[in-house]
Order: C-alpha cells, then structure tokens, then sequence
C-alpha cells in the first residue's frame, strides 16, 4: 500500500515568515514528486515538480527532495496571506496524493 | 478548450438514481484521472486512464461506481444507485503520462 503523509495543520505562521511544509511516503521506488495548492473551493494547481535528490526553487518557493529519506518538503519564503491555502504532496504523478496541510498566514 | 472541462458543475440527485459526470481532458494528455473529495478531506484517487491501457480502477469504492474513456477522449463516471455518502465533489485530471496534473473545477454532487 502506497502512502503519503503529510501532517494535516493548521500550520499557522505570521506574514514574511518562512512557512515549511513536510511530506514523506512509503514506496521508496518513487521516482516524481508534486506540490499542489488547494484553496477552499477551487481545485488544485500544480506549485511545484521535483524528480532528483536537492532543492528546486521557483520564485518563493523551494522543493526539497531527499530519496534516501524518502522526504520531500515545500519552503516558502515570505510567507503572505494569500499563501492561505491547503498544500497537497503527490507522489507518481497522480496516483498518490497526501491529505493535504493547512495552511494560515496571518496578517 | 484550454482546460479540462467538466460538466454537469453541480447535480442534485435523489437517493438511488443513476448519475453521469463528464470529463473533457486538455487536447493530448494521455492521461486522466477521476477523484472524490468529501468535504474538509483530502482527494480519494478512483480511477486513472493512460493512452489504451487497461485502466487503473484500483480506487473505486464499490460497484456502483464505473467509468469509461474512449482513446484519449472525454471520460464519463457514473454512479449507480446513489446514495448519501456519495455527496462529494468529483475531480477529473489529466496530464502527459503520469506527471503534473491538471486539474477541472469539478462536479458537485449532492445526494437526497
């Protein structure tokens, strides 16, 4: 049984602070990773891909990859109330995905 | 279209009649993927299509719940003798080969 953990929130952090969003899973045969965000009532859109071992970043946010851990993580930096939203980890494209992490910055 | 489209948006249906969700993938994604999403929970992983391989049905709850894809076409799910616990938004997916996603906006299903 494959499995992504995420822990569920709410994760609250004050505006301009680095929010850190953790996810592991359980098929250590993984090979692609994704963030998506989720804001209340609308589907998800795809923040971030990640395939090798390291850290990608795309504006202010940073992926962060470690297979030997089977660890992935999202960074985002100066943090904004917009960035309020549930944050989904998928792993396999889309055939596993985590429950998801709330979330809120506070103005 | 540019996007997945999915209709109806929302359906309101009595307890034990048929429904039928529709998917209209972005134009040359192989794959698409059919979810449910309760409300306050995280995306349940139903069903996935690529190319004209035999389908992922590994999610499917039960057997009132099918679905069918021609090529790599619109993709129906229907729900057979609905009942209560299948209220939920329906999420259809498509994407090149298993990598990022594209997400529709869904179909809201309430049930009676």
């Amino acid at each position: 049984q494959k499995e992504v953990e995420q822990n569920s929130g709410p994760l609250s952090v004050p505006e301009g602070a680095i929010a850190s969003l953790n996810c592991t899973y359980s098929d250590r045969g993984s090979q692609s990773f994704f963030w998506y965000r989720q804001y209340s009532g609308k589907s998800p859109e795809l923040i971030m891909s990640i395939y090798s071992n390291g850290d990608k970043e795309d504006g202010r946010f940073t992926a962060q990859l470690n297979k030997a851990s089977q660890y992935v993580s999202l960074l985002i930096r100066d943090s904004q109330p917009s960035d309020s939203a549930t944050y989904l980890c998928a792993v396999t494209g889309g055939l596993v995905f985590g429950k998801g992490t709330r979330l809120s910055v506070i103005a | 279209g540019a996007g997945v489209s999915q209709s109806p948006s929302n359906k309101v249906t009595e307890k034990g009649k048929d429904v039928e969700l529709r998917c209209d993938p972005i134009s040359g994604h192989t794959a698409l993927y059919w979810y449910r999403q309760r409300l306050g929970q995280g995306l349940e992983f139903l069903i996935y299509f690529q190319g004209n391989s035999a389908p992922d049905k590994s999610g499917l709850p039960s057997d009132r719940f099918s679905a069918e894809r021609t090529g790599e076409s619109v993709s129906t799910l229907t729900i057979q003798r609905t009942q209560q616990e299948d209220s939920a938004v329906y999420l259809c997916a498509s994407s090149i080969s298993t990598g990022e996603l594209f997400f529709g906006e869904g179909s809201r299903l309430t049930v009676l």
